[in-house]
């Protein structure tokens, strides 16, 4: 299985603030590299995906890039309904699909 | 836009099995690869199966192999996902999540359902 590995865990920024998410993969996954944003008691959303294209309606604050095993999520200017979890997947093998295990953006 | 509704909560027995539904609209079924994707509280996501375009066929976690089943209605546009021999550990939100034609071959999950929450308690 192709393990992914977020980091941090967590964070504390402001609205306002700039943050990055990174993500590895423990083989290439070319750019089949997906990101999603979860709020408490909702479903995930997509917000990228092949590692660097935005989602319809996504707002162009978020941005994404990598190939190979490093990925980032970018998102400037944070804003209040930025605060959430987000998470990586791969792509690459079906067998099986793999997520990250998350980093929670917290309000400072 | 497609939209992909689930059926209601559920508590089950150990050793019973749950039923899960996730009809589709805005799309019909036939043109999106299925999946199923579970969350036990407070914990990341797990991915359990779902539709391979690239073999034509359904595919599971091993994890889950023997205890899961993934069907499809294409008459009612409506996805199951059976999950039998329930522990305590089965307790979780379960997702379907699917992806339209044009990334099928990339294996995102651009729309999820709301989730099904399954309770396994005595």
């Amino acid at each position: 299985d192709i393990q992914m590995t977020q980091s941090p865990s967590s964070l504390s920024a402001s609205v306002g603030d700039r943050i990055t998410i990174s993500c590895r993969a423990s083989q290439s996954l070319i750019n089949y590299l997906h990101w999603y944003q979860q709020k408490p008691g909702k479903a995930p959303k997509m917000l990228i995906y092949a590692a660097s294209s935005l989602h319809v309606g996504v707002p162009s604050r978020f941005s994404a890039s990598g190939s190979g095993t490093e990925f980032t999520l970018t998102i400037n200017n944070l804003q209040p309904e930025d605060f959430a979890t987000y998470y990586c997947q791969q792509g690459y093998s079906a067998r099986p699909l793999t997520f990250g295990g998350g980093t929670k953006v917290e309000i400072k | 836009q497609v939209q992909l509704i689930q059926s209601g909560a559920e508590v089950k027995k150990p050793g019973a099995s749950v039923k899960v539904s996730c009809k589709v609209t805005g799309d019909t079924l036939s043109e999106l690869s299925m999946h199923w994707v579970r969350q036990a509280p407070g914990k990341g996501l797990e991915w359990m199966g779902g539709f391979d375009p690239e073999n034509d066929e359904k595919i599971y976690a091993e994890k889950f192999q023997g205890r899961v089943t993934l069907t499809e209605d294409i008459s009612t546009d409506t996805a199951h996902m059976e999950l039998s021999s329930l522990t305590s550990e089965d307790t979780a939100t379960y997702y379907c999540a699917s992806t339209s034609s044009a990334l099928r071959y990339w294996f995102s999950l651009d729309q999820w359902g709301q989730g099904t929450l399954v309770t396994v308690s005595p």
